[in-house]
Order: structure tokens, then sequence, then C-alpha cells
């Protein structure tokens, strides 16, 4: 059973750099044809997908943040990062790391972290 | 702004029926499939029909969902009183070359 934890700093000064952490346990985050994505969640808010990379290395960002975001991965710890640069109040959210798997040719989030809120202030 | 357009609130007595709307263009669900997630309250999502139409093991067949041109729909039916959640649509765009969701359904079982 694939589980995903997200971690990092519940608490962030305007205009640094925010840097979460999503440990994968129950399978390789480096095997098999998945996305390893990241999602956040303003609170009373909906979802929005922040970025993605691909076990084969490449990587898609969310247009609307792309400048700001940079998602790595730590194949010998089985993680992978997102850090957000410059962030401001209107990045406080609850943040998600998840899995896309493809299941008969269809993408869709199969498993995700219980997510991790962070608060940006100063 | 999300770009997939979703009702803010249904609702439902138990034992009904009811359907949640999901509206999007030629470059996302026009072109690509639709994902629906679960969203109990202070959960993460839980997936609960990919590929417009399938569910994936352990969903109930309650639940059912549809595509049409750059349209697309959850049903529920039978509705019991743990379907109350939020719910939201997903689809890959292809000109924004990315994941878009829409705005989430609030359903509440009265």
């Amino acid at each position: 059973q694939v589980q995903l934890q997200e971690s990092g700093p519940g608490l962030v000064k305007p205009s640094q750099t925010l840097s979460l952490t999503c440990t994968v346990s129950g399978g390789s985050i480096s095997s098999g044809n998945y996305y390893w994505s990241w999602i956040r969640q303003p609170a009373g808010k909906g979802l929005e997908w922040i970025g993605r990379f691909y076990t084969s290395g490449s990587t898609n960002y969310n247009p609307s943040l792309k400048s700001r975001v940079t998602i790595s991965v730590d194949t010998s710890n089985n993680q992978f990062s997102l850090k957000l640069s410059s962030v401001t109040a209107a990045d406080t959210a609850v943040y998600y790391c998840a899995r896309q798997a493809m299941v008969r040719g269809v993408i869709s989030f199969d498993y995700w972290g219980q997510g991790t809120l962070v608060t940006v202030s100063s | 702004q999300s770009v997939l357009t979703q009702p803010p609130s249904a609702s439902g007595t138990p034992g009904q029926r009811v359907t949640i709307s999901c509206s999007g263009g030629s470059s996302n669900i026009g072109r690509n499939s639709v994902n629906w997630y679960q969203q109990l309250p202070g959960t993460a999502p839980k997936l609960l029909i990919y590929g417009s139409d399938q569910r994936p093991s352990g969903v109930p067949d309650r639940f059912s969902g549809s595509k049409s041109g750059t349209s697309a729909s959850l049903a529920i039916s039978g509705l019991q009183s743990e379907d109350e959640a939020d719910y939201y649509c997903a689809a890959w765009d292809d000109s924004l070359k990315g994941v878009v969701f829409g705005g989430g359904t609030q359903l509440t079982v009265l």
C-alpha cells in the first residue's frame, strides 16, 4: 500500500521560500510510470494543481506559478520536494502531495498525502 | 476563477438521485477524460471516478460518471448521509499543459 506524507515548516515569512517534502513509502518513487504532484487548497476554497514530475525526470508546472516553483526528487530517500519562492499571504493553504497513475490509459490522482497547512505570515 | 465550472452547492434527501455538472472547454474536457474526487470534511480528496465513467475498486456503484462534448456529470443515486462532502472534477488541459480542477461542489444531504 503506497503512502505519502508531507513535511515542512508550518509558518513561512512573506517574501521567503516555502519548502516541503513528500516521503513515499510502500513503493519506489523512481520505478513505474508515475507522476508525483503537488496540489494546494486555501482554507474554504478549491484545489489548485501546482506541478508534477515524471519518473523519466520531466516536469510540468502550473503556468500561473511556474516562475516561482521548483519540484525536485531525492531517489535515495524516496522523497520529492516543493519549493515556492517569494511567498505572500495568498500562498497560505493546505499543501498535498499526490501520485498520478495511469489505469486503462487514464491518468488520475490515486494516492494522496494527508496534507500540511502552511501559513505565510510575519 | 477555476478553468472548469461546477455549481457551488447541491443537495438532496436520503435515497434521492443527485447530479453534479462540470463544464469545460475544447482544450480540457473536450479532448481528455474527466476524473472526479470526493473530499470528506477535514480529509484529503479521494478518487471517485476516473476516465469519465470508471469506478476504482471499492467505490460503490451508486456513483457514476458521464461525459458529453465539453461537459461532464457525476451522478449519485440512493443518496446517503455519508455522501455529504465536496466533489471536484479535474482534467488535463492541453493548452495550459497542466491539470485543471473545478471549483468544487458542496453536497448537502438534507
